[in-house]
Parts: structure tokens; sequence; C-alpha cells
């Protein structure tokens, strides 16, 4: 299957300091990619879907000043956590989808946490 | 909206036995696709087994095979001959073809393999 890639694994930041998490679709251009955040125990909350080249559009509840999402390239999309604060830490999922396909291909995820 | 409910938390089975997981999912579509996905501990999303809405035939995957009532609305999860390496969590999800096409996910089933 097709291999999407995010990086980094693991990341620990101060409050107040910005993150960045990279998610590459390897073998494939991904039109569509989505940005999840899972709690402990809990299943995915979809924040966010990203179309190459255009804005986001966020589910509602998410600040999107705060969860900044770019999309530039067909085989990458970043998220960058702006100001981050204790509650932010979670794990955060992306997946990535190409043109007319239905399925969605996952990235391992990144656990972030901030002190 | 469509929603996807598991109304199972935890679930146990024996190895080598068989252990079947529920979903029941809520819309008003007619033309979607059903997925089962699997988090082991590692948290990497692993498609598991898809269904076509549009398929009366249920789909399978080796071990992995669903019970897919279109009219109720459900779609079960059967694992046969269950492996110490199936335990994980497992989520029930929905995509809808048309419009915004994103992947619903149930709550989540801990599965956990009794040696």
């Amino acid at each position: 299957g097709a291999v999407v890639s995010q990086h980094p694994s693991r990341v620990i930041c101060k409050s107040g300091t910005s993150v960045k998490i990279e998610c590459r679709s390897l073998d494939f251009q991904a039109t569509t990619m989505f940005w999840y955040r899972q709690f402990p125990k809990k299943s995915l909350m979809l924040m966010a879907t990203s179309n190459e080249g255009s804005k986001a559009t966020y589910e509602q509840g998410v600040e999107k000043d705060k969860f900044l999402i770019n999309h530039a390239s067909l085989t990458l999309s970043t998220l960058t956590v702006t100001s981050a604060h204790p509650e932010d830490s979670s794990f955060y999922i992306c997946s990535a989808r190409q043109g007319g396909n239905t399925e969605a291909f996952f990235g391992q995820g990144t656990r972030l946490t901030v002190v | 909206a469509q929603t996807v409910t598991q109304s199972q938390p935890e679930m146990s089975v024996q190895e080598a036995e068989t252990v079947t997981l529920s979903c029941t999912y809520d819309t008003s579509e007619s033309d979607y696709y059903l997925f089962w996905y699997k988090q082991p501990p590692s948290r990497q999303m692993i498609l598991v087994i898809r269904q076509e809405a549009y398929k009366q035939q249920n789909a399978t995957e080796n071990r992995f095979s669903v019970n897919f009532q279109k009219a109720a609305k459900s779609f079960s999860l059967k694992i046969s001959d269950s492996q110490l390496g199936d335990a994980a969590m497992y989520f029930c999800a929905y995509f809808l073809i048309q419009g915004a096409q994103k992947l619903v996910f149930g709550q989540g089933t801990r599965l956990t393999i009794n040696p």
C-alpha cells in the first residue's frame, strides 16, 4: 500500500512556543490530506481537511489560527500548533488520499507534549 | 450529519476463537463506503477491510469478514481464529462518496486476545 510519513513521531515543547508537524506522501500524490487529534483511549477527531493549493477546511470548534495547516504541494502538508499550551498535548495523526480514491493512508502519528 | 456507533468499548476473546465487533451508522445517503481500521499499540492506523454500500456481498479478507446489513445500517466485523497479534483498538468508519469526502469514525472497541 501507499506510504504516508509523519514527522516527528514525538515532540516536547515549552508552553508558548510553536511546533510544526510534517506529513508526507512518499509514493503518491496526495490531493487531500486530513489532520486528526486523538485523546487517550478515544477515537480520532477530525480537525481539518486540506486540498493542495487551497485553504484548509476546519471542523467546527477547531481554532484555525491556533492550528495552522499548509498543503503547499501534492506530497506535503504541515500542521503548526501555535503558542502551544499543555492542553494541546495530544496525539496528532495525518492521513492522505489521492484523487478519487476512497482509501486514505495514515501516518504514524505524532505525540505532542507541551510542558 | 452522519454518525457511527460502536456500542462495545471492550471485547475479549480466547486465542483461536471467533469474535464479532458491532458497528451501526446513521445516514440518509445511499452511496458510501464502510471501513474497519485496526490501531495496535504502535498507534499506526491499519486498514482491515472495506465494504462498498452498493455491493450486497459481504467483504472478506482472510480471517476477517463483515456482516453488512444496509437496511439496518449495521456493519459488524468478524475475526476468525483470533491471534495474539489481533489485539488492538478497532474503529469502524463511514465515508460518503459525495460532498465532504471525509471519514467519520466510531468510538472504537478495544479487543483483547487471551492466550
